[in-house]
C-alpha cells in the first residue's frame, strides 16, 4: 500500500519556467491538500479539493493552479515559476473531515 | 477565524527530561485537534489527534496532549526525552468543513 506518493521529488526550475506536480493517493480518500513548506513559516496550504472534480483556494494559492480529474490525483501546477516559488511542497490526503492527514514526502523545488 | 499558535520556535530539554511543547488555537467551530512530527528531510507522521472524544489523547512514542477548551490549549508532553525526540513538531487545527490549517512549528533539541 503506497499511500501519498508525490512525483517529482527534486526539481530545479529557471525564473518563467512551467512545471506540473502530480500527487497520487491509493487510500480512496475525499480531501487532498497542497501545501509549501519555508523556514520558520510552518505548513501553509496553497489549495485543496473535497473530492474529484472540485478545487478550493488556500492561504497562498496565488501563481499556482490545481486539478482534480480524478479521484485519486491532485495536480499542482506552476505557470510561470518565481524565486519566491523555491520551497518544499507537501501533498496530503485524508478520509473525511474528522480523519488526520496522510503525508506524502515531499518534492523539494528551487526557482533560479 | 481559525489560528494556531505554537508558543517556542525551539524548545531544548536533556535526555529524561520532560517534554512539554505548547500549542494554543482559535476556532469559531468545534476544533479537531493534531500533533503531527517531522523529522528531518521527511513528510509528516501523525502523533496524535482530538476529535471530541476523550480530552486526554495518546498517541505514539509515549506523547499525550489534553485539550483543555477553557485555556484554548492543547499542549503535547512526554514524561521523558529520548535522543530519538530531537525533530520539529507541529500541532494543526480543522473543524467541520474547514481545511487543516497548521503552526509555525517547534524544533525539539534533545541533549545527552
Amino acid at each position: 500500500n503506497a499511500g501519498v506518493t508525490q512525483t517529482p521529488k527534486f526539481r530545479v526550475l529557471k525564473t518563467g519556467q512551467s512545471m506540473t506536480l502530480l500527487c497520487a493517493q491509493d487510500m480512496n480518500h475525499e480531501y487532498m491538500y497542497w501545501y509549501r513548506q519555508d523556514p520558520g513559516m510552518g505548513l501553509r496550504l496553497i489549495h485543496y479539493s473535497v473530492g474529484e472534480g472540485t478545487t478550493a483556494k488556500g492561504e497562498v494559492p496565488d501563481g499556482y493552479n490545481v486539478s482534480r480529474l480524478k479521484k485519486q490525483n491532485f495536480l499542482l501546477g506552476l505557470e510561470s515559476a518565481a524565486p519566491s516559488q523555491t520551497s518544499v511542497y507537501f501533498c496530503a490526503s485524508k478520509r473525511e473531515d474528522s480523519s488526520p492527514l496522510h503525508f506524502g514526502n515531499g518534492t523539494r523545488l528551487t526557482v533560479t | 477565524a481559525q489560528s494556531v499558535t505554537q508558543l517556542g520556535s525551539h524548545v531544548s530539554v536533556s535526555e529524561g527530561a520532560l517534554v512539554l511543547l505548547r500549542c494554543n488555537y482559535s476556532s469559531s467551530v468545534p476544533p479537531y485537534l493534531f500533533w503531527y512530527v517531522q523529522y528531518p528531510n521527511q513528510g509528516l507522521q501523525l502523533l496524535l489527534k482530538y476529535t471530541s472524544a476523550a480530552t486526554l489523547v495518546k498517541g505514539i512514542n509515549g506523547f499525550e496532549a489534553e485539550f483543555k477548551k477553557s485555556e484554548t490549549s492543547f499542549h503535547l508532553t512526554k514524561p521523558s526525552a529520548h535522543m530519538s525526540d530531537a525533530a520539529e513538531y507541529f500541532c494543526a487545527l480543522s473543524g467541520a468543513g474547514t481545511a487543516l490549517i497548521f503552526g509555525k512549528g517547534t524544533t525539539l533539541s534533545v541533549s545527552s
